[in-house]
């Protein structure tokens, strides 16, 4: 069974930093891209970043492009998001989601609270 | 940006009942592979999406065949024959042809 779990999500302050895991069993993990969706409370999904099967490319929306940086560790299964100069906006539940069937699993998602 | 627009932003309607959801695009979907990346995703209240169509009318694994997509180029269409319960939620189309990957502003499906 494919799972996603993600976690790392909490409060930050604004301007500071917050790394997210989502960790991925169920399938062969290192053989397919994954992105990252978030949703901010109330609002429709929004995609953050999506990296290749092997880590060489990486994609981000222009919101959060110099601030967010997507990786993953393929030896233990793992996708990381880390959210450098964190705004208000960045407030959302993040979401990880594979690329194999595309879209087809989906984490729990981690909630990030950006407030002072 | 691709804008995907979504109509109705609200539905109601009745068990049992057929109904439908726009997704319309600022351009043409048609990926220069051939291929059309319109996905259709349903949102339950407390939950993570689902996804039940891919490349805008293949359904996905697990998904009843009440749920049926179509459409091409600009204009793509969610249809569900005979409402059930479980479909309740906020229904999002998604673009994966164009970058950024975008997003329609979602229709809600609730019971009259």
């Amino acid at each position: 069974e494919v799972q996603l779990v993600e976690s790392g999500g909490g409060l930050v302050q604004p301007g500071r930093s917050m790394k997210l895991s989502c960790a991925a069993s169920g399938f062969t993990f290192s053989n397919y891209g994954m992105a990252w969706v978030r949703q901010a409370p109330t609002k429709g999904l929004e995609w953050v970043a999506t990296i290749s099967y092997d880590g060489s490319s990486t994609y981000y929306r222009d919101s959060v492009k110099g601030r967010f940086t997507i990786s993953r560790d393929n030896a233990k299964s793992t996708l990381y998001l880390q959210m450098n100069s964190l705004r208000s906006e960045d407030t959302a539940t993040y979401y990880c989601t594979s690329l194999g069937d595309p879209f087809a699993y989906w984490g729990q998602g981690t909630l990030v609270t950006v407030s002072s | 940006d691709v804008v995907l627009t979504q109509t109705p932003s609200i539905l109601s309607a009745t068990i049992g009942q057929s109904v439908s959801i726009s997704c319309r695009s600022s351009q043409s979907l048609l990926d220069s592979d051939g291929n059309t990346y319109l996905y259709w995703f349903l949102q339950r209240p407390g939950q993570s999406p689902q996804r039940l169509i891919y490349l805008v009318s293949n359904l996905g694994s697990g998904v009843p065949n009440r749920f049926s997509g179509s459409g091409s180029g600009t204009d793509f269409t969610l249809k569900i024959s005979g409402v059930e319960a479980e479909d309740l939620g906020v229904y999002y189309c998604m673009q994966a042809t164009h970058a950024p990957w975008t997003f329609g502003g979602g229709t809600k499906l609730e019971l009259k």
